[in-house]
């Protein structure tokens, strides 16, 4: 089973930060993984496929980039609706999630 | 637009049984593979389930093997997944998961809004 780990668990910001989430695989899943926004009692959206592409509607204020075993989702610039859990998932090989990142304000 | 309306959660005894739900709308369902997802009480995502387009390959997480099974009617555009012998860590929102691409088995997802399931004496 591929494992995927988040890093930080929880981030500290202010609105106009610009802030980046790193996902770590502990093996290669090629550019097979998306990135979800979930906020409390709502399900998870998807921000990111393929690595690198934005889903649909999604504001450009959020990319993804990486390949391989090493990930990261940037927001460039923090708005109050930003803060939420993110999680990557991979889909390489059947599906695991990370542990999430939780998104604070500061 | 692409809806999933997952029904059927609910309050359970352990060792009991419980039958979810997803309608799909939006898209041609029988062209996806579907999913099952789960999200225990302030924990991350676990993928539970997943169905071929035409119901001939079903996979399943190792917990769920022997206890949980997943099934479709693409005529009724609807998933299923039949829990049994229930046990207090299966308590979690399900969620109904529809992969981007139709030749995706597993994927970047498109989610329903979930269903509780609580599994308490």
């Amino acid at each position: 089973d591929i494992q995927m780990t988040q890093s930080p668990s929880t981030l500290s910001a202010s609105v106009g930060d610009r802030v980046t989430i790193t996902c770590r695989a502990s093996q290669s899943v090629n550019i097979w993984l998306a990135w979800y926004q979930q906020k409390p009692g709502k399900a998870p959206k998807l921000l990111i496929y393929k690595a690198s592409s934005l889903e649909s509607g999604v504001p450009s204020r959020f990319s993804g980039s990486g390949s391989g075993t090493e990930f990261t989702l940037t927001i460039s610039s923090l708005q109050p609706d930003d803060f939420a859990t993110y999680y990557c998932q991979q889909y390489s090989s059947y599906c695991s999630f990370g542990q999430g990142t939780k998104l604070e304000i500061k | 637009e692409v809806q999933l309306v997952e029904s059927g959660g609910g309050l359970v005894q352990p060792g009991g049984s419980l039958r979810l739900s997803c309608a799909a709308s939006g898209f041609t369902f029988s062209n996806y593979w579907m999913n099952w997802v789960r999200q225990a009480p302030g924990k991350g995502l676990e993928w539970v389930a997943n169905i071929k387009q035409d119901g001939g390959e079903k996979y399943y997480m190792d917990s769920a093997k022997g206890r949980f099974i997943i099934s479709r009617d693409n005529s009724k555009n609807s998933l299923y997944l039949q829990l049994n012998s229930l046990r207090l860590e299966d308590t979690a929102v399900y969620y109904c998961a529809r992969p981007l691409s139709p030749t995706g088995a597993t994927g970047a997802y498109t989610w329903g809004q979930g269903t509780l399931v609580t599994v308490s004496s």
